[in-house]
This record gives C-alpha cells, sequence and structure tokens, in this order.
C-alpha cells in the first residue's frame, strides 16, 4: 500500500522560494503524484503532477513560480517569489488500482 | 467550461439520511470516474470511494465501506453520495472530483467547490 508523507508546516518570507516535500513510502519511487492546492475557506485546486524523472505537467492558468521536481522517492514542489496569496495548505496525491492517496499536507506560511 | 458542481450545504439532526450530490458538465459525464473526499474540521483530505457511471462500478475505501453508498444518474450527469443514518461524526466538507483521464483512475484534475454537512441534535 502506498503512503505519502509530508511535513505538517513550512514558513517563508514574501518574495522568497521554498521547497515542499512529498515522500513515497518504501518500493514505491516509481510512483507520480500530483499537487494540490488549498486556500484558507476555499476547496482545493489542482496544480501539477510530478513523475519520478522529475518532469512534471502544471494545470491550467498555473503560474510559472510553480515547479517540480523529484529524487528517489521524493517528488517537490518549490514555489519561487512567494506571494501572500500562496499561504495554503498543499496535498500531494497519487493513485493505484482502485484508490486514491493523500499525503496529510503541509500548511505554508508566508510571513 | 469543464466543472463539477455541487449541491447546497445540509443541516441535519444525528440518525437522519442524507443525500449530496455533483453535477458534472462541459465533458463526457460518462467516460471518468467520479469520486468523493472527506475533509473533516480542520484535517486532510480522505479518499472515499470512486464510481464509473458507464457501468456503476463504485470502489470505496475500506475505511468507509457500510458507511456511505455512491451512485450516479447518468441522464442527468450527476453522481451522488449518501448516507442512510448520519452521526456527529460524520460533519465534515465534502468534495466531489474527477480524475484526469477518461477512463482511468489517475491524479484529480477537477474538484468540485464542496458541499458542508453539519450533523447536530
Amino acid at each position: 500500500q502506498v503512503v505519502l508523507t509530508q511535513s505538517p508546516s513550512v514558513s517563508a518570507p514574501p518574495g522568497a522560494s521554498v521547497k515542499l516535500t512529498c515522500t513515497l513510502n518504501s518500493g514505491h519511487s516509481s510512483y507520480a503524484i500530483a499537487w494540490h492546492q488549498q486556500q484558507p475557506e476555499r476547496g482545493p485546486r489542482y496544480l501539477m503532477t510530478v513523475d519520478s524523472d522529475g518532469s512534471h505537467n502544471k494545470g491550467d492558468g498555473i503560474p510559472d513560480r510553480f515547479s517540480g521536481s523529484s529524487s528517489g522517492t521524493e517528488r517537490y514542489l518549490t514555489i519561487s517569489s512567494l506571494q501572500s496569496e500562496d499561504e495554503a495548505d498543499y496535498y500531494c496525491q497519487t493513485w493505484g488500482p482502485d484508490i486514491w492517496v493523500f499525503g496529510g499536507g503541509t500548511k505554508l506560511a508566508v510571513l | 467550461e469543464v466543472q463539477l458542481v455541487q449541491s447546497r450545504a445540509e443541516v441535519k439532526k444525528p440518525g437522519e439520511s442524507l443525500e449530496i450530490s455533483c453535477q458534472g458538465s462541459g465533458y463526457r459525464f460518462t467516460s471518468y470516474w467520479i469520486g468523493w473526499v472527506r475533509q473533516m474540521p480542520g484535517k486532510d483530505l480522505e479518499w472515499m470511494g470512486i464510481i464509473y457511471p458507464h457501468d456503476s462500478d463504485t470502489r470505496y475505501n475500506p475505511s468507509f465501506e457500510g458507511q456511505v453508498t455512491i451512485s450516479a444518474d447518468t441522464s442527468i450527469s450527476t453522481a451522488y453520495l449518501q448516507w442512510d443514518s448520519l452521526r456527529a461524526s460524520d460533519t465534515a466538507m465534502y468534495y466531489c472530483a474527477r480524475p484526469q483521464g477518461m477512463a482511468t483512475l489517475n491524479w484529480i484534475d477537477l474538484w468540485g467547490q464542496g458541499t458542508l454537512v453539519t450533523v447536530s441534535s
């Protein structure tokens, strides 16, 4: 069974860059994942997929400040030039036969 | 526009039944799985189950099997999440979501706006 692990929280000042991590459990290093953003009091929004080779594919309208990468069992979401509206919860998601799996989410504070 | 539109917020008492809905538009409804995701207050996203409207093939997260029923009506491009007897612990925001590919269960690329269910005596 695939499991996704995320750090609970991270903070950074406006204008900085931040790299969020989603870790797949052992034996699942070939899995792709998707990143979703959930701003306060709003529903989730799809950001991008990140494959095991580091390639990423963004959803419509996602700014260039958002990018994805990968190393081993880790999948990353990098947000550069942080803005106040980037303050949100970020969830990674993967899939398997007949299931969806979510990570526990990372709360990003921009302060 | 491709979108999922969910039914309005509900306030119910413990023991009551409830059905909430999710209508797809702008795409071929029968060709994509639709799933339901729970988010309890202040908590993470939890996958509940998913249905393929074309043939009503349904898969449940074992944690939710027997607790809810997922169905779909292809004539009105709508998926449903149903409870027979609500509990206070069912209080949550419920999202429907669609995976990216036709007839395949992969990453979510479309979310509904959410339906808040409050269960209180």
